[in-house]
């Protein structure tokens, strides 16, 4: 059983950068490609990015310029960083993993809200 | 990249069935079958129900059902029962090497 675990800063300032790491538990990290999804306030939910185990990453066209996907194999870690934030960064943000164009692992969310 | 575009509200009576579109175009729903579908429930996990359009997970009961049109892509709930109250989202592969999700749809059992 696959188990996902998003952990980080709840708040981040406007201009500043968002981190968020997410554990992977119940299999190895290279068994699936990662990704993030977020879900701003009483909005639908947007892929922000993916990463491989060997470090092969995508991004969603409309976020590439300012979002990073990284991943540590040995701690069985990969990471979420977004720069330059504002409001409209604030959400929850999951991190999720599968394979073949699907996500069969989730985490329960971690909510990140971008003020001052 | 626009959102696929998903009724706001379903709502269906215990035992009735009920379908949930998901449009999109050419360049995502249209061009794969990487369609899948998601459940969503408060302090939940979101929960993969279909992939691949029709595609059932070990687990998921069989009154979940999937099928594509064109650009147009579509959830069944067959035997509607209370825990499927929940939001329900479609996502696509696209042409960008990237995904697309639907506005999320909510479902009502009456």
């Amino acid at each position: 059983q696959v188990q996902l675990q998003e952990s980080g800063p709840g708040l981040v300032k406007p201009s500043g950068t968002l981190s968020l790491s997410c554990a992977v538990s119940g299999d190895s990290i290279s068994a699936y490609w990662w990704s993030w999804v977020r879900q701003p306030p009483g909005e639908g939910l947007e892929w922000i990015g993916e990463i491989s185990h060997s470090g092969s990453s995508n991004y969603n066209p409309s976020l590439r310029s300012r979002v990073s996907v990284s991943i540590d194999n040995f701690k069985n870690l990969f990471f979420l960083t977004v720069n330059s934030v504002t409001a409209a960064d604030t959400a929850i943000y999951y991190c999720a993993g599968g394979n073949f164009w699907t996500w069969n692992h989730w985490g329960l969310g971690t909510l990140v809200t971008v003020s001052s | 990249q626009p959102a696929l575009t998903q009724p706001a509200s379903v709502s269906g009576s215990p035992g009735q069935s009920i379908t949930i579109s998901c449009s999109g175009t050419s360049s995502d729903i249209g061009g794969y079958n990487y369609v899948s579908w998601y459940q969503r429930q408060p302090g939940k996990a979101p929960k993969l129900i279909l992939s691949h359009i029709s595609n059932r997970p070990s687990g998921v009961s069989s009154r979940f059902s999937g099928s594509k049109s064109g650009n147009t892509a579509s959830l069944t709930i067959s035997g509607l029962q209370a825990d499927d109250e929940a939001d329900y989202y479609c996502s696509s592969y696209t042409s960008s090497a990237s995904y697309v999700f639907g506005s999320g749809t909510t479902v009502t059992v009456l």
